[in-house]
């Protein structure tokens, strides 16, 4: 069985902090994203990477970076953490954009910034 | 026309019924599609997936694919009050996976 996992469920900071949100997965997938979602917004794509140190932008980027230094750890960072970035993050990994294929879904961290 | 769109809902069925799920797709998107379930507070799940046209069936779920009408749904025979859940319908577009925003199903017991 896949496992995408996220190092925390449930995550608290202040304005202003430098946040760190882990992903790993245990598959050797190629490609992995981030995600984060909003009621009536729903999941909108932050950044992805298909491959170790690479990093393509998604729909938001603004505010956030990435780092994928392994190619089962992907790192999403909030540099200067605000009160707009409150949200669920979802990390998820799929095997090869080469043969469309369902996305693995991390348990998500609900993110709450004061 | 956005890439994958479904209605919102909230789409309330009695138990038992059927449960029909519709989304549309732009041009933009591959057709092959994806229909994940998604628990309040949980992380969407991989129920379904179609990549040709026509119709496949999986216990109780169905998927059908309209390519011509560019048109995906989701058939839920005898509903249950564990059914209820947002679902989300996703399709690739080169190097991502687009998703919709998701329809709120509820099963009235």
């Amino acid at each position: 069985d896949v496992k995408v996992t996220q190092s925390s469920r449930y995550l608290v900071k202040r304005t202003g902090e430098k946040v760190f949100l882990e992903c790993v997965q245990d598959m050797d997938h190629e490609n992995m994203f981030w995600y984060r979602q909003d009621p009536g917004l729903g999941l909108r794509l932050i950044y992805f990477s298909y491959d170790v140190k690479m990093k393509e932008k998604g729909d938001i980027p603004e505010g956030y970076s990435v780092s994928r230094e392994k190619k089962e750890r992907f790192s999403l960072i909030l540099e200067s953490a605000s009160t707009n970035q409150t949200s669920m993050y979802l990390c998820a990994s799929i095997p090869s954009l080469l043969v469309y294929n369902e996305q693995f879904f991390g348990p998500g961290t609900r993110l709450t910034v004061l | 026309q956005k890439e994958v769109e479904q209605n919102s809902g909230p789409l309330s069925v009695p138990e038992g019924a059927i449960a029909s799920l519709n989304c549309t797709y732009s041009d933009r998107v591959s057709q092959s599609f994806f229909w994940y379930r998604q628990y309040s507070g949980k992380s969407p799940e991989l129920i379904m997936s179609i990549y040709s046209n026509g119709d496949k069936e999986d216990g109780r779920f169905t998927a059908q694919l309209n390519k011509a009408s560019q048109y995906v749904s989701l058939l839920i025979r005898d509903s249950q009050p564990s059914d209820s859940a947002t679902y989300l319908c996703a399709g690739p577009r080169r190097d991502k996976i687009i998703f919709g925003k998701g329809t709120r199903l509820h099963i009235l017991p």
